[in-house]
């Protein structure tokens, strides 16, 4: 199985902070790569995939970058509604696995 | 607009089967899409369980492939689990989710049903 590593596990930001999530696999996925955010009780939803294309409906202040081991997701200008976990997932073999998560939570 | 919902028993005793099933609605389970079965503990983060299509072909993610089976029922236009042989280690929230394929390729999950709690416990 491909294996996901993120970092940080958790970070403390505030509204209007710059945030940035690292994603690594321990092999090359190409751009095989996504990002999910979750809240409490919710399930995940699709924010960026193939590494750097925004889903439908998702804010601008989501950005992803990366290819091939190393990725990251930028979000500019925290906003309120952003304090949540993000995944991010390789959808370049079967069995598809997600890294273990990132919190973000209000400082 | 596309909606999954998972149902079935939320508390399963240790060694019977867990099966639940995933309602589509707003969409049909005979499009091009596939089909999946997720979970998340907080032990194991989130797993992917296996996948269907709607011919009945079938892709179970090797950990748990032995007490896995995955169905179709196209005149319901639902999907189902079934995870034999419980433990304690399977309790967590599983979700239905749709795959979403770009020739050929399985990109990403793109809607997911609210998630069931399930318990393994006697």
């Amino acid at each position: 199985d491909i294996q996901m590593t993120q970092s940080p596990s958790s970070l403390s930001a505030s509204v209007g902070d710059r945030v940035t999530i690292s994603c690594r696999a321990n092999q090359s996925i190409s751009t095989y790569l996504n990002w999910y955010q979750q809240k409490p009780g919710k399930a995940p939803n699709l924010l960026i995939y193939s590494a750097s294309t925004l889903q439908t409906g998702v804010p601008s202040r989501f950005t992803g970058s990366g290819s091939e081991t190393d990725f990251a997701l930028t979000i500019n200008s925290l906003q309120p509604e952003d304090f949540a976990t993000y995944f991010c997932q390789q959808s370049y073999r079967t069995p598809r696995t997600f890294g273990p998560g990132t919190n973000v939570d209000i400082k | 607009q596309l909606q999954l919902q998972e149902s079935g028993p939320g508390l399963v005793k240790p060694s019977e089967t867990l099966s639940l099933t995933c309602a589509i609605s707003g969409g049909s389970i005979s499009s091009s899409s596939w089909w999946s079965w997720l979970r998340q503990s907080p032990g194991k983060g989130l797993e992917w369980i296996g996948e269907i299509y709607h011919t009945g072909y079938t892709n179970y993610n090797p950990s748990l492939k032995s007490r896995v089976t995955m169905s179709v029922d196209k005149s319901k236009n639902y999907f189902s689990l079934n995870l034999n042989a419980v433990t304690a280690a399977d309790t967590a929230v599983y979700y239905c989710a749709r795959d979403f394929v770009v020739r050929a390729v399985k990109l990403y999950f793109d809607h997911w049903g609210q998630g069931m709690l399930v318990t393994v416990s006697s």
